[in-house]
């Protein structure tokens, strides 16, 4: 089976820090995803990856940054945590075109 | 970019099929539907996906109508287990467009 596994279940972090959200699949997937959900407005896309180093912005990527280094790793960076980055992150990966995305459990981030 | 409609809420008795209804009407020849569904507090977890023809796992059947602007996911027997958020999404190239999905409740 697919394991993908985000670094924090929870984390609490102050206005200004600077946030890592770090993620790991072990099925060698060439493509890795970040996404927020927030109630009411479903899953929305942040930032993708097809390879390492590569990088591409989905539908709200403004306020983050990623880094993909290694294959098997994708981590999303807050530059400076704002309260309305408060959200449940959500990290997925997957093989190219038309194969599922497998998601890690969540990291529920909260901004103070 | 194709989207998806969803009723927001439904109840489905335990050990009877549940049939979940999507339309995606603006749907291209090449975009597959997919199914997730989310149990409070963890990711998504994939359930089953097709582009033109019915597809059955050991989960779920995919019903897609010929014209493909709509499709029904369809449970056999649910249990309380399968109490969840179920999501239908076009995979538009690499990206998933979730919508809000329909909140399903299995009563016993």
């Amino acid at each position: 089976d697919v394991k993908v596994t985000q670094s924090s279940r929870y984390l609490v972090k102050r206005t200004g820090e600077k946030v890592f959200l770090e993620c790991v699949q072990d099925m060698d997937h060439e493509n890795m995803f970040w996404y927020r959900q927030d109630p009411g407005l479903g899953l929305r896309l942040i930032y993708f990856s097809y390879d390492v180093k590569m990088k591409e912005k989905g539908d709200i990527p403004e306020g983050y940054s990623v880094s993909r280094e290694k294959k098997e790793r994708f981590s999303l960076i807050l530059e400076s945590a704002s309260t309305n980055q408060t959200s449940m992150y959500l990290c997925a990966s997957s093989l190219p075109w038309n194969q599922p995305q497998h998601f890690g459990d969540g990291t529920r981030l909260s901004i103070l | 970019d194709a989207k998806t409609t969803q009723p927001p809420s439904m109840d489905c008795a335990e050990g009877r099929a549940a049939n979940l209804p999507c339309n995606h009407s603006t749907i291209s020849g090449n975009e597959y539907v997919y199914w997730y569904r989310q149990i409070h507090s963890q990711g998504p977890q994939y359930i089953i996906h097709g582009l033109k023809n019915n597809e059955t796992n050991e989960m779920a059947s995919l019903i897609i109508t010929e014209d493909r602007k709509s499709s029904t996911l369809i449970l056999p027997h649910a249990t309380l287990r399968d109490t969840a958020v179920y999501y239908c999404i076009v995979l538009t190239g690499n990206q998933f467009y979730f919508g809000t999905g329909t909140s399903l409740t299995v009563i016993p």
